[in-house]
């Protein structure tokens, strides 16, 4: 199986901030790979699929880059909605694995 | 509008077989591109894929846990059926039903039902 590595767990971060989070797979796996958003209590959310395609209704402050084996999701200006769990998940073969999550709190 | 929605069991006792449904509208599993799958996440922890079908009736399991897992589909009720045989404690998750569909000729995961909570316990 592909393992899935987030960094870091969690991050405190203020609204307005610039907040980066990385995903790294075990092996390559050219650009399978989501991004979702997941509030308390609630489904996650696609956010970007195949590395840094913006799912359609998602705000334009969400962005995905890399491809091999290491990501990274950014939000260019964090707002108050955005606090929550991230994760990351490859399509790159079955089992499909997602990463352990990076919490983003309020600072 | 599409949507998805879990029912069944809360609650189901060690040994026991689990049962859940996945109801859907807005969308066919009759239409290429398109299947359905299950993920769960326990309690504070992060989300595991377990199986999908997909609109041909291919279908792909975890292989961790396939030899527990069968899935199903209803196309006239636009239905998924996840059984899970011999449930144990540390199957006690939130378990999602979730459309996966090709865009752009990539898939992903993109629309989720609102989860169901399931605890195994005698």
């Amino acid at each position: 199986d592909i393992q899935m590595t987030q960094s870091p767990s969690s991050l405190s971060a203020s609204v307005g901030d610039r907040v980066t989070i990385t995903c790294r797979a075990s092996q390559s796996i050219s650009d399978y790979l989501d991004w979702y958003q997941q509030k308390p209590g609630k489904a996650p959310k696609l956010l970007i699929y195949a590395a840094s395609s913006l799912q359609s209704g998602v705000p334009s402050r969400f962005s995905g880059s890399g491809s091999g084996t290491d990501f990274t999701l950014t939000i260019s200006s964090l707002q108050p909605e955005d606090f929550a769990t991230y994760y990351c998940q490859h399509n790159y073969n079955t089992p499909w694995t997602f990463g352990q999550g990076t919490k983003v709190e309020i600072k | 509008q599409i949507t998805l929605k879990e029912s069944g069991p809360a609650l189901v006792k060690p040994t026991q077989t689990l049962t859940l449904t996945c109801s859907f509208s807005g969308f066919s599993l009759n239409t290429s591109g398109v299947g359905v799958a299950w993920i769960r996440q326990p309690p504070g922890k992060a989300l595991e894929w377990l199986t999908l079908i997909y609109w041909d009736e291919d279908k792909r399991y975890s292989p961790s846990l396939k030899s527990r897992l069968t899935i199903t589909k209803d196309t006239s009720k636009n239905q998924v059926v996840l059984t899970m045989t011999n449930m144990d404690p540390v199957d006690t998750a939130t378990y999602y039903c979730a459309r996966r569909r090709t865009t752009s000729g990539r898939w992903a995961f993109d629309i989720w039902g609102q989860g169901t909570m399931v605890t195994v316990s005698s």
